[in-house]
Order: C-alpha cells, then structure tokens, then sequence
C-alpha cells in the first residue's frame, strides 16, 4: 500500500489564482513530519514547506501553506496567488521511521501548470 | 557553499557495465542517502547512511551497493548495469535525524 498518495496527477490553475494540491498519508507512527518539495523542469529539488505530526498550527511559508488534517491524515499544499514561476512537479513526503532511523517517502508527485 | 555534489551528471552505460555515481556534502551532514526517480513513480530511496560506516537498504536496493567511509562521500556503485537501471539519480542529505533533505542536481543514467 502506498504510503503517500497524490491523488492528482496534473493541475491547471490560472495566474493569481489560489491552488491546493492533494496528499494523504498512511502511518501507524505517532511522531512523523510531512514536507513538501518542487521539482521545476530544470530538475532540482527545491523544498518549501514541512508540518511535524505534533504542530499544533498548520505551517506556513510565504505563498505556500499546508493544510494539516491529522484526524483524516491528509497535508494539502496550498499555494496562494499562483505565479507563472509556479508551473512545476510537487512531491509530498512524509519522515517516518525505518530500521530505527528516519527515511522520507515520497508521493508519485502533481504536476502542476500555471496558465496567464 | 557548494552543498551536495553529484558526478557525472550524465551517463551512458552497456549492459552489463559497472559504474559508480559520485556524491560529496560539504555541510557535515550525517545522514545522506540515494533516490532514483522515474516517471509516474515519484522517488524512490536506495540506500541510505546515517554517518561513516553505517548503511542501511531503502525501498529499491537490489543492483546498488554504498558504503560511507567518510562524513562527506556517499557513493553509489551499479556493478553490473541493466535497463532497468536507466533513471535519474538523487543523492540528498540532512544535518541529524530529522529536518528537510538537500538535494543534489540529479545525474541522469542511461543503461543500452
């Protein structure tokens, strides 16, 4: 079973416009942290934004809040006022244990394209 | 600061070739770790390190080795290429055990 799920595999959004991309996670663990990460056509990976399972308020950074539901496991990327600059791959991730130490899995990414 | 360095950043193996993939961190990072990323499958974690000497399997092992003899290198060895094998290629590291991972540029491996 995947333990990351964006469930959308391409969204539009115009300039200006508010987006929210979707992620849902699945662990038994009671400490954990979500990030999310963009990836741009040139291909580095560029991380925005992170929300550990104990954070009372929902993270924000900028343009680029995160949506914490834990109740219903979800950490939703919302990105305000989108940018053409925005057009881009967006991964979320979640920091769980494994063997003892803390891995990040990654969700199978939205992509994102920001239209005038 | 140059952060975490990947060479090459383009390959081009046979099958059957043996390769390593480079990568050194210059912030003095404890954990560092290998993804490969193919389309619609997001990134995937190979290997990981946790400091010198210590190594541990990710999701997608099967065909790579590591070993970290040093805090600053991590390398990555195909030591017998397949197609399979074609991807790019992460190499990212944080400072302890938590907070976010710093990627490398990526190097893009192409097994003929």
């Amino acid at each position: 079973a995947q333990k990351i799920t964006q469930t959308q595999p391409g969204m539009f959004v115009q300039e200006k416009e508010a987006v929210t991309l979707d992620c849902t996670y699945d662990t038994s663990d009671q400490s954990y942290g979500l990030f999310w990460y963009k990836q741009p056509s040139s291909g580095e990976m560029i991380f925005l934004i992170y929300q550990g399972s104990y954070d009372e308020q929902n993270a924000t950074e900028g343009r680029y809040s995160l949506n914490f539901q834990k109740a219903r496991k979800s950490a939703n990327l919302v990105i305000s006022a989108s940018q053409l600059g925005d057009s881009a791959m967006y991964f979320c991730a979640m920091r769980e244990l494994h063997s003892g130490y803390s891995t990040l899995t990654f969700g199978k990414g939205t992509m994102l394209l920001v239209s005038p | 600061n140059a952060g975490v360095t990947q060479t090459p950043k383009f390959q081009v193996l046979k099958t059957g070739q043996s390769m390593t993939l480079q990568c050194a961190q210059d912030m003095n990072h404890e954990y560092m770790s290998w993804y490969r990323q193919d389309p619609g499958m997001g990134l995937r974690l190979i290997h990981y390190s946790v400091g010198a000497g210590i190594t541990d399997q990710g999701e997608v092992p099967n065909g790579y080795n590591v070993s970290r003899s040093t805090t600053e290198d991590f390398p990555l060895r195909l030591l017998s290429a397949a197609p399979s094998q074609t991807s790019v290629y992460f190499c990212a590291s944080r400072p302890g055990d938590t907070g976010e991972l710093f990627f490398g540029e990526g190097s893009r491996l192409t097994v003929l």
